[in-house]
Formats: C-alpha cells, sequence, structure tokens
C-alpha cells in the first residue's frame, strides 16, 4: 500500500528566510506526486504536481519541488517565505489516472516568524 | 474556475441522527471523493465515485455511506452519527486521466 510520510509536524521560519518541507513517499510503480496548502479554514489548493519528467517541478506562489527516486523524496523548497505563506502543507501521492484518490501526509503546520 | 461546493461550512448534529452532507462540482468531472481530516492524521479517504451510482469504499469507509443519483453530486451519509465522526470533511473532484483535484471548503461536523 502506499503512504507518505513528512516528518516534520511544525515548522518555524523567519520572513525573508529560505524553506524547506520534507515529504517522503513508499509507492510500488512510479508516483504522481503532489503538494497542497491549507489556510485556516479553508480547502487544499494544489501547489504543484509531479508527473514525469523534468524532476524539478515549479508551482504557484513561488515554489518548487524535486523529486528524488533514489531517496523517495519529494521535498518541497521556497527561496524567500512571506507571512502569508503561513498554513499548512500537505505532500500527496496517487496511481495514474486519478480515479483512486490520494493518499496523504499528515501535513507539515508552517509558522512565520516577523 | 471549476467549483467544489460543499453546502454547509458548519453542522452540529446529536449522537444517533441521520446526516447528509452535500458537495456538487460544475465541471462534469467524472470522479469525486470525501475525505476526512483530523489534526495530526492529514487528510483519509471515506469513500470515491468514478461514476454515476458508483461507489467505491476508501481506507474508512466504517460509519459512511454515499449516494450519486447525478453526476454533479456526491453526498456522504452518517447513518447513525457518533461523536467520534466529529471532524473536518472535505469532497473533491477530478477528471479521469487528469489529476485537476479541486477540493471544497470543508464542511466542520460537531456530533454532540
Amino acid at each position: 500500500a502506499q503512504s507518505v510520510t513528512q516528518p516534520d509536524i511544525h515548522i518555524t521560519v523567519s520572513e525573508g528566510a529560505s524553506l524547506e518541507l520534507r515529504c517522503n513517499y513508499s509507492y510500488g510503480a512510479t508516483p504522481y506526486l503532489f503538494w497542497y496548502v491549507q489556510s485556516p479554514g479553508q480547502g487544499l489548493q494544489l501547489l504543484l504536481k509531479y508527473f514525469s519528467g523534468d524532476t524539478l517541478v515549479q508551482g504557484i506562489k513561488g515554489f518548487e519541488a524535486e523529486f528524488k527516486r533514489s531517496q523517495s523524496s519529494f521535498n518541497l523548497r521556497k527561496p524567500s517565505v512571506h507571512w502569508s505563506d503561513a498554513a499548512e502543507y500537505f505532500c500527496a501521492v496517487g496511481a495514474g489516472g486519478g480515479a483512486d484518490g490520494l493518499t496523504f501526509g499528515k501535513g507539515t503546520h508552517l509558522i512565520i516568524q516577523p | 474556475d471549476v467549483k467544489v461546493t460543499q453546502s454547509s461550512r458548519y453542522l452540529v448534529k446529536r449522537t444517533g441522527e441521520k446526516v447528509f452532507l452535500e458537495c456538487v462540482q460544475d465541471m462534469d468531472h467524472e470522479n469525486m471523493f470525501w475525505y476526512r481530516q483530523d489534526p495530526g492524521l492529514g487528510l483519509r479517504l471515506i469513500y470515491f465515485s468514478y461514476d454515476v451510482k458508483m461507489k467505491e469504499k476508501g481506507d474508512i469507509p466504517e460509519g459512511y455511506s454515499v449516494s450519486r443519483e447525478k453526476k454533479e453530486r456526491f453526498s456522504l451519509i452518517l447513518e447513525s452519527a457518533s461523536t467520534n465522526q466529529t471532524s473536518m470533511y472535505l469532497c473533491a473532484s477530478t477528471w479521469t486521466g487528469g489529476y485537476g483535484y479541486t477540493f471544497g471548503s470543508g464542511t466542520r461536523l460537531t456530533v454532540v
């Protein structure tokens, strides 16, 4: 069965500093990988996704993620965070086709210090 | 933009009540999903549907059922609500072959 591990429950970063959120997955085939963001009281918004090709994926809001097959990782990065980036971040893995749903990690809560 | 609309943002129900959570999407997506979200547990898949009148169990279907009579509408049913079903419920949809999952804003259900 597929699974996703986000090792950091909370991360605190100063505004303007760089950010890396970790995600490790377990999947028997080529994974489809996603990062979502959830602001308080809101649904989930897709930041970026990886299906194939270039292992460095660019997303919205200045985020990027790198797929490393050898490490079963898909870490999310941003060079300089803004106070508005404070939110919950979820990594997810899915099979091809989209019909079977996604498996999510437990989330990382990002706190931005002024 | 695709919209996934959940009819209620907040619900308070009593133990033993039958509860309906409604979800409507406006982009003709074949696939619809119900997740519950709990602190420290992330999102867990309850049920999903890939076509009208079709349904599949997800990872935690116990205590829930679903109904999909029309393509755009997917209902989650708690036959007899219990306090351990207090949670945030998120609906999502996508088209087959794509991964454009769109989520609704969620329904926060409290069972007292």
